[in-house]
């Protein structure tokens, strides 16, 4: 199985912030990732996909990059409704897998 | 705008099947996608179930492969998930979903259900 792991798992941050998360793949998987955002008691929110490519109607404050076993999720101005937990998945095998998640909460 | 909505049982006894149904609207399941189902367990990560083709090819996590299986109803526009032999460790938020850009084999999902709250308890 390959194993994402996110770092980090929880991280405060103020509005206005530049924040970014990490996922690493522990074999590689191309660009097959995606990111999503999840807030409490809600369905996943697609982000980002194929490592780089926003979502139509994502905020352009979101990126991803990445390539092979390292990725990253970056948003350049953290904005209020950007609090939430964030979840990175690979999709290059035949199971499929996610990260364990990154909390950003409100400084 | 694609919609699906997840229906079945919240309670589910140990040792018995788990039985979920998603209704997809403004999008046929009879097209070129994946349906998935995803799970949350109650203040946990998420953990993909499986996927299936239009053509009925199903991709399962192999933690499940033996008590999981997957269904397409085109005549409904829905597909399903049947989960045998359930314990409390089956206790989760169940997700179904769209695909979205996919390797191979499997997906990121664009379109999600507001997920059902499925407890295994006697």
């Amino acid at each position: 199985d390959i194993q994402l792991t996110q770092s980090p798992s929880f991280l405060s941050a103020s509005v206005g912030d530049r924040v970014t998360i990490t996922c690493r793949a522990s074999q590689g998987i191309s660009s097959y990732l995606a990111w999503y955002q999840q807030k409490p008691g809600k369905a996943p929110k697609l982000l980002i996909y194929a490592a780089s490519t926003l979502q139509s109607g994502v905020p352009s404050r979101f990126s991803g990059s990445g390539y092979g076993t390292e990725f990253t999720l970056t948003i350049s101005s953290l904005q209020p409704e950007d609090f939430a937990t964030y979840y990175c998945q690979q999709f290059n095998s035949y199971l499929s897998t996610f990260g364990g998640g990154t909390k950003v909460e409100i400084k | 705008q694609v919609q699906l909505q997840e229906s079945g049982p919240g309670l589910v006894k140990p040792s018995e099947t788990l039985s979920l149904t998603c209704a997809v609207s403004g999008y046929s399941v009879n097209s070129n996608y994946y349906w998935g189902w995803i799970r949350q367990p109650p203040g946990k990560g998420l953990e993909w179930l499986g996927s299936i083709y239009h053509s009925g090819t199903t991709y399962y996590n192999p933690s499940l492969k033996s008590r999981v299986t997957m269904s397409l109803d085109t005549s409904k526009n829905q597909f399903s998930l049947k989960l045998s032999s359930v314990t409390a460790a089956d206790t989760a938020v169940y997700y179904c979903a769209r695909s979205g850009y996919c390797s191979s084999t499997t997906c990121s999902f664009d379109y999600w259900g507001q997920g059902t709250l499925v407890t295994v308890s006697s």
